[in-house]
């Protein structure tokens, strides 16, 4: 499969606990997106990679989130503190600057906050 | 990005079309109209775009008026598989940065 992977696919934690998740885009994939996506709603954007430099933060990226993609190929997006307003589904998305102007979207990853 | 409206929720027969509507009365002449899909429990699936003429794929078609102030999806034989929230976005292609605004879309519901 060479769609965009997330892992884990399902994360149970406690309130106060940090946690992190994984994107690994599609390879060749030069841009990387998160998002965040709360029950009967449509995705929001967070945060957006070109390469490795991160170029755009939403004002929902609180200062408790932060991402990162070292090398320009898979993300990371860790919560600290985590509070249980943070439960949603996060997902990932990557594209190309070649071709149509659609996104690739991963499973998602999602969050419950006890 | 131009706002869109859709209707909250739709049914469809089972083997029948399926023709979402789009209204985006504001948008501009260099916006595209764009729509994704997100079927339970997984992210969402890009199905198709256009400017201004009707574009057609192999999962559907996409019609848009001639003032492109509204747009129609058309699944030509919807399926159950098509049960799905549809997203309708209106956007600059310029392939420079390309982050995508959703609004809460269309909940089509396909019914054997």
């Amino acid at each position: 499969d060479t769609g965009v992977s997330q892992d884990p696919r399902h994360k149970i934690t406690k309130r106060g606990q940090n946690v992190t998740f994984r994107c690994d885009p599609i390879s060749e994939h030069n841009r990387l997106y998160w998002y965040r996506q709360t029950l009967g709603q449509g995705p929001e954007f967070l945060t957006y990679f070109q390469n490795e430099a991160q170029l755009e933060k939403s004002r929902l990226l609180s200062d408790r989130f932060s991402a990162e993609r070292p090398k320009g190929s898979f993300s990371t997006l860790e919560i600290q503190r985590t509070e249980q307003g943070d439960s949603a589904m996060y997902l990932c998305a990557s594209n190309t600057l070649r071709g149509a102007d659609t996104q690739y979207f991963g499973p998602g990853t999602r969050l419950t906050v006890l | 990005d131009a706002k869109t409206t859709q209707p909250t929720s739709m049914d469809c027969a089972e083997g029948r079309a399926a023709n979402l509507p789009c209204n985006h009365s504001t948008i501009s002449g260099n916006e595209y109209v764009y729509w994704y899909r997100q079927i339970h429990s997984q992210g969402p699936q890009y199905i198709i775009h256009g400017l201004k003429n009707n574009e057609t794929n192999e999962m559907a078609s996409l019609i848009i008026t001639e003032d492109r102030k509204s747009s129609t999806l058309i699944l030509p034989h919807a399926t159950l598989r098509d049960t799905a929230v549809y997203y309708c976005i209106v956007r600059v292609a310029s392939g420079g940065y390309q982050k995508v605004t959703f609004g809460t879309g269309t909940k089509l519901q396909v019914i054997p």
